[in-house]
């Protein structure tokens, strides 16, 4: 089991749906991610919070809005998507992003998303 | 800037075998950590193991090993004994340190491995 919980693990949404993703750590982690992966490709950053603030963003479009309400929750709006959204988000956490080169991002189970 | 090479898209190795998947890197720090991971068809994605650069020893975590070449600029995932369960897309990783603020992490383009019975 992992010690990264995503919900859903399943989303098939229309393109004027809005829903959100959820993700929840309870390691004490300081440090959340979001990643998008398409089939057969390595996971692509999208956003970083660092102790519940956003501290990168990698130039994702706005209708996908990251929130971290706490330090063990976060979560990824959807509205508006298009098709080409359709992928696997994973969200990770880690101990601290910001010293450190040894430690790892531990991954949640990802939720896959379909848009129609 | 910091890079992965993974030359192996595809592998294939017969149960009970050991197997390398091969991983290269391109950094200009002295400081900087490698690391595996493991993704089964079910999504999930499973750290593995961890290798420092200034790690004396090579990183072991059960029947996992990394042949860490620090002058070829190569840490290679050894697995022993392979199982069908090992079934699954292996990523080499490595964290940009330019990335002070957010710990971001570079991958390979991965290798898919498939164990035969």
């Amino acid at each position: 089991d992992t010690e990264v919980t995503q919900t859903p693990k399943h989303l098939v949404m229309g393109m004027t749906n809005k829903k959100s993703l959820k993700c929840e750590q309870h390691m004490g982690h300081r440090a959340m991610y979001w990643y998008k992966q398409k089939a057969k490709k390595p996971p692509e950053l999208m956003f970083v919070y660092s102790y519940e603030k956003l501290s990168i963003n990698e130039s994702v479009p706005s209708r996908f809005s990251p929130e971290c309400p706490n330090s063990s929750l976060l979560n990824l709006h959807l509205h508006a998507l298009q098709p080409e959204d359709s992928a696997l988000y994973l969200c990770a956490s880690s101990q601290d992003s910001q010293t450190g080169t040894n430690q790892p991002q531990h991954f949640g189970d990802g939720t896959r998303l379909s848009i129609l | 800037a910091q890079k992965i090479t993974q030359t192996q898209p595809g592998m294939f190795v017969q149960e009970k075998e050991a197997v390398t998947l091969d991983c290269t890197y391109d950094t200009s720090d002295q400081s900087y950590g490698l690391f595996w991971y493991k993704q089964p068809s079910s999504g999930e994605m499973i750290f593995l193991i961890y290798q420092g650069s200034y790690d004396e020893q090579n990183a072991t975590e059960g029947r996992y090993s990394l042949n860490f070449q620090k002058a070829r600029k190569s840490a290679n995932l050894v697995i022993s004994a392979s199982q069908l369960g090992d079934s699954a897309m292996y990523f080499c990783a490595m964290r940009d340190p330019t990335y002070n603020q957010g710990g971001k992490l570079i991958f390979g383009q991965g290798t898919e491995l498939s164990v035969k019975p």
